[in-house]
């Protein structure tokens, strides 16, 4: 069936880094430009960052600007997240998401279940 | 940065109510604009887009309307199901949230 599912969230220490992936299967991956979304435990949804369908763009929240690169492999239908340098405040459920619509008005039509990611000492 | 303020934070209500929440952009976004519910442990569930269109396979009781820098979205009979957090979200600028609207029991 159509899905996304997310893996290699963790504690880590901050400083140290992380590699989330997001599986997608049921749908034409390699046709879909893709997003990662975040939500700190009990509060609200922040967009991180959206790659297009070849990897030829890409964009990023300001918050891990410089710090998170999003990646991914078509042959594998596979979306990563590197994150380096990571910060108590990027501790949160990192979710894959989809978009639908036509680029730009993008919104997300298919979620993940999502991976958490723990910054703690 | 779009920025997206939703009124109210929280929300209690009966079976039965029809409810509004309100979500205000900063600067226009035209239509460019999505409502999620999400429950609790679950991820976000796509409901409205482009401010008023429904989703497949959302009922018809939840509706979205407004344009510019105000937007709703009204459920007119609440029902057992409905009680969540609703998220708006702009995509007129990249992706921004609201900071979300906890519908609970009255």
């Amino acid at each position: 069936q159509v899905q996304l599912v997310e893996s290699g969230g963790g504690v880590v220490q901050p400083g140290r880094s992380l590699r989330l992936s997001c599986a997608a299967s049921g749908f034409t991956f390699s046709s879909s430009a893709m997003h990662w979304v975040r939500q700190a435990p009990g509060k609200g949804l922040e967009w991180v960052a959206v790659l297009w369908y070849d990897g030829s763009n890409k964009h990023y929240a300001d918050s891990v600007k410089g710090r998170f690169t999003i990646s991914r492999d078509n042959s594998k239908n596979t979306l990563y997240l590197q994150m380096d340098n990571l910060r108590a405040e990027d501790t949160a459920l990192y979710y894959c998401a989809r978009p639908g619509g036509s680029w730009p008005a993008w919104y997300f039509d298919l979620w993940g279940r999502g991976t958490l990611v723990t910054v703690s000492s | 940065d779009i920025q997206m303020t939703q009124s109210p934070s929280t929300l209690s209500a009966s079976v039965g109510d029809r409810v509004t929440i309100t979500c205000r952009a900063s600067q226009s976004i035209t239509s460019w604009l999505a409502w999620y519910q999400q429950k609790p442990g679950k991820a976000p569930k796509l409901l409205i887009y482009k401010a008023s269109s429904l989703e497949s396979g959302v009922p018809s009781r939840f509706s979205g309307s407004g344009s510019g820098t105000e937007f709703t979205l009204t459920i007119s009979s609440l029902q057992p199901d409905d009680f969540a957090t609703y998220y708006c979200q702009q995509y007129n600028t990249y992706w921004t949230f609201g900071q979300g609207t906890k519908v609970e029991i009255k």
